[in-house]
């Protein structure tokens, strides 16, 4: 059960798009289209921004996309904004019939 | 509106125990898959536990397992965690997050409750 792999920060600036990558194996994100994506504010609860790969919930601007290919998942963000800035964290299913999460990413808005 | 309650945490011994509690409000409990998912301070987000939506089912991480057992009063619209052998390592705040049939994602999360094992 180890962690999926993140970059422990990226950073753009306004308008810019990012992206975080999120690596698994082929027991997890590789295996399964069940990569989901949350935002996470300083002391606040985790928020679903992308699941499934690349479904958005109701509510979550399109300017939040996901992909995926072989065992690494991807987050993009484009034309970023202030209010972008927080932690972003991947998760997938597994084989186990458990969740694992990666170790997160703090997206710096400059 | 959805509404998951965390509560239960504390400041305990390590080798103790301790009971987490989420109070269940808004939606069908029986219908949802729960999990357990704590964050310790400053780290990462990591997931605990999950139970299926009767309870039948229960999965558990590697770094928990034989010592943490996740349970759920339908009735009561409840979900438990009952941790035991607690260990300095296991301070986090703990959150239950909701999960629904065949989807495998966190759709709705409790506020979490703050667990610090310390001698």
């Amino acid at each position: 059960q180890s962690a999926l792999t993140q970059p422990a920060s990226v950073s753009g600036s306004p308008g810019q798009s990012i992206t975080i990558s999120c690596t698994g194996t082929s027991s997890d994100v590789g295996r399964y289209n069940y990569v989901s994506w949350y935002q996470q504010h300083p002391g606040k609860a985790p928020k679903l921004m992308i699941y499934d790969v690349s479904y958005r919930p109701s509510g979550v601007s399109n300017r939040f996309s996901g992909s995926k290919s072989g065992n690494t998942a991807s987050l993009t963000i484009s034309e970023l904004q202030t209010e972008d800035e927080a932690d972003y964290y991947c998760s997938s299913h597994t084989s186990s019939d458990t969740r694992v999460f990666g170790g997160g990413t703090k997206l710096t808005v400059l | 509106q959805v509404q998951l309650v965390d509560s239960g945490g504390g400041v305990v011994q390590p080798g103790t125990s301790l009971r987490l509690s989420c109070a269940a409000s808004g939606f069908t409990f029986r219908d949802y898959a729960m999990h357990w998912v704590r964050q310790a301070p400053g780290k990462g987000l990591e997931w605990v536990a999950i139970i299926s939506k009767h309870g039948d089912n229960k999965y558990y991480a590697d770094s928990v397992k034989g010592r943490f057992s996740i349970s759920r009063d339908n009735f009561e619209n409840t979900l438990f965690l009952q941790m035991n052998s607690l260990r300095a390592e296991d301070t986090a705040v703990y959150s239950c997050a909701r999960e629904d049939y065949g989807q495998f994602y966190f759709d709705n999360w409790g506020q979490g409750t703050l667990v610090t094992v310390s001698s």
